[in-house]
């Protein structure tokens, strides 16, 4: 069975400063890790995705990603965030089998202050 | 491309009440998705289906039943509405074979529905 574990609930940070959204997963199959962002009010859109290759992984809005096989780790990071990036953020491993089914981590809320 | 549609965008039910929430995509995807989402708990799966006259049960089903009739619609329908199934609903599409190995799913904005 896979599951995700998001280690913080809420993340507040100032404007300009860097941050770290911290995820940990279980898989017993090949591992493809996503984190998607949900601006107020939205749906979910896909901020960056780890399939294979480079374990730095590069998405929009200037957010990256590490995959560490050895810590079962996908934590996002963005050097210097903007009052646009508050948002809630959830990791999710994939299932790449039959219907590639998605299970998320509880989410992690960051708020950017001024 | 209007993309993944849900409707109506927010409901309030009396208890016992029943409702049906629609789910239309445009991008010829095979794969649709029910999610729920609830604080503290992320998204979980209801019901999912792999193509046209195909569901299946997700992580959290009880309560709900899904059709897809129509490759482009995916309808959950809640027959005797509970206050435990006051919630935001997304529904997503995939396609079956990934583009460019995206496995990416394409969200709808969502249904908050609140059952009194």
């Amino acid at each position: 069975a896979q599951s995700v574990t998001q280690l913080d609930s809420q993340v507040p940070v100032f404007e300009e400063a860097p941050v770290e959204l911290r995820c940990n997963y279980s898989s017993s199959v090949s591992v493809y890790l996503f984190w998607y962002v949900q601006y107020p009010n939205q749906g979910l859109q896909l901020l960056l995705k780890y399939l294979s290759g480079s374990t730095l992984v590069k998405g929009i809005n200037g957010f990256e990603a590490e995959f560490n096989k050895s810590q079962t780790s996908f934590h996002l990071r963005k050097p210097s965030v903007h009052i646009s990036d508050t948002a809630e953020y959830f990791c999710a491993v994939l299932d790449p089998q039959g219907a590639q089914k998605l299970v998320f981590g509880q989410g992690t809320r960051l708020t950017i202050n001024p | 491309n209007a993309g993944v549609t849900q409707t109506p965008k927010f409901r309030v039910l009396k208890t016992g009440q029943s409702m049906t929430l629609l789910c239309a995509q445009d991008m010829n995807h095979e794969y649709m998705y029910w999610y729920r989402q609830d604080p503290g708990m992320g998204l979980r799966l209801i019901h999912y289906s792999v193509g046209e006259g195909t569901t299946a049960k997700g992580e959290v089903p009880d309560g709900y039943n899904v059709s897809r009739l129509k490759k482009q619609n995916f309808l959950l329908g809640l027959e005797s509405a509970a206050p435990s199934q006051t919630s935001v609903y997304f529904c997503a599409s995939s396609f079956d074979v990934p583009r460019k190995n995206s496995y990416e799913q394409y969200f709808g904005p969502g249904t908050r529905l609140t059952v009194t």
